[in-house]
């Protein structure tokens, strides 16, 4: 079975550029999830997906990030414009379900630095 | 908010010897569970823990949430270099099943 896919795998781009990082989940998984985990720390929950509705994004900076999975399968991450403090990896995790029981994979992440 | 905080936050022995790591919390989680982190991947689910008081054994690794389901353990027994890595508890919330991580603890085996 293949693993949760994620690119790029690295990105530099300088403050107020813009970035787009790109998910495709494990085949089946209805629900998707997006992290930020910056050094140091674990994994902060930005957004979460069921299919192709947001079921929570209440940690997602709205002024500047947006995300989208409108056909209920890969998932796009945009950060416009970049501040230095977004420097982090940024994880990719899918489910079968948002229920007790059901695992959440990640994929191996996009690490941004922001110059 | 609900928080986790992990201890010790870094952790350095030698191969063989045991040791033990803690989540706790002033929350109540449904649910709580252990990850391990290499460099570049992504985190790997280890257990999960639902009933308080609940003990899980995963070969050398002993995983414990405690009765009032707030904080949570792992012991590892005669670690090996392989361990090394970054443990994170995570506790799980809510009616989407939110997991809330801590910051974790980095575990290096020395050989």
């Amino acid at each position: 079975e293949a693993g949760v896919a994620q690119s790029p795998r690295y990105k530099i781009i300088e403050k107020r550029q813009s970035v787009a990082f790109w998910c495709n989940p494990i085949s089946g998984h209805a629900t998707l999830y997006w992290y930020q985990q910056i050094l140091g720390q674990g994994p902060k929950l930005l957004i979460q997906f069921q299919n192709n509705g947001v079921v929570d994004d209440s940690q997602l900076p709205k002024d500047r990030f947006s995300a989208e999975r409108l056909k209920g399968v890969d998932s796009t991450l945009k950060i416009q414009p970049a501040k230095l403090e977004d420097s982090a990896v940024y994880l990719c995790a899918s489910s079968f379900f948002a229920h007790s029981g059901y695992e959440q994979y990640f994929g191996p992440g996009t690490r941004l630095t922001v110059t | 908010t609900q928080l986790l905080e992990q201890s010790p936050q870094f952790l350095s022995i030698q191969e063989g010897e045991n040791l033990t790591v803690y989540c706790n919390s002033s929350s109540v989680f449904s649910s709580l569970q252990w990850y391990r982190q290499e460099p570049g991947e992504g985190p790997v689910l280890l257990v999960t823990v639902v009933t308080g008081g609940e003990v899980k054994k995963l070969k050398r690794l002993t995983f414990q949430f405690g009765d009032a389901r707030k904080d949570s353990s792992l012991h590892i027994t005669a670690a090996q270099p392989g361990d090394t890595g970054l443990y994170l508890c995570a506790g799980a919330g809510g009616s989407n099943y939110k997991l809330t991580f801590g910051k974790g603890t980095l575990l290096t085996v020395n050989p």
